[in-house]
């Protein structure tokens, strides 16, 4: 079956502006959730979404949002995009995204370049 | 809230040569434990996963993992690497959101 897929793969972008990301979940998946992957600080927790409702959400400021949609495919949004937005922004699926599930499939992300 | 604490930026070993990188949480809740592997170039893989019972997983390549409940610690294992095992390890915890430290770098000589 078909993985998780990011789009697009890699973005370039001034300060200022904003930018938006999409991921596919796998089919049937219906948990979606964002990090921010930069060197030294691993994989940051943005949010999480479940049947188009936003369950969870990290420590990053409002400029982060993000929304899924009825087919579940989620977009995040970045606005005033600042030099150190510059990351790989990972999308993970999963079943339910609770307790129950089991693992969580990871796209291959979005590098965002921000100069 | 939760929190994952590795304890190893980056390890070099030689091939043969056993491994062991820390990894310890924070959360009051009950947790389901991952391994996450990062292989160069590759998007993130389930390496092994601890939900309840046994303590000692096993997972995919010859790794392990132990849970050790009191200490709050879910250290991953291999007895002997290999060069094909360099890639950036993570340990995550889900509690209310799977949360990842920060990584391991492993580098493996030949």
């Amino acid at each position: 079956k078909a993985g998780v897929t990011q789009t697009p793969r890699y973005l370039i972008k001034t300060r200022g502006q904003q930018v938006t990301l999409s991921c596919s979940p796998i089919s049937g998946h219906r948990s979606v959730s964002w990090y921010q992957q930069t060197p030294g600080q691993g994989l940051q927790f943005l949010f999480e979404y479940f049947s188009e409702t936003q369950r969870n959400k990290g420590n990053f400021p409002g400029r982060f949002s993000g929304r899924q949609f009825s087919n579940s495919r989620s977009e995040m949004n970045v606005s005033t995009l600042e030099l150190g937005d510059s990351a790989l922004y990972l999308c993970a699926s999963s079943l339910a995204g609770g307790l129950l599930d089991t693992e969580a499939f990871f796209g291959q992300g979005t590098r965002l370049t921000v100069v | 809230a939760q929190s994952v604490s590795q304890h190893n930026h980056h390890v070099i070993l030689s091939e043969a040569a056993s491994l062991e990188l820390g990894c310890n949480y924070s959360y009051g809740g009950t947790v389901n434990l991952f391994w996450y592997v990062q292989y160069p170039g590759q998007h993130l893989q389930l390496l092994l996963k601890y939900f309840s019972g046994d303590p000692l997983v096993k997972g995919i390549k010859g790794f392990e993992a132990e849970f050790i409940k009191s200490k709050f610690s879910f250290n991953l294992r291999k007895p002997s690497v290999q060069w094909s095992d360099t890639a950036e390890y993570f340990c995550a915890v889900k509690g209310t959101a799977l949360i990842f430290g920060k990584g391991t770098t492993l580098s493996v000589s030949s």
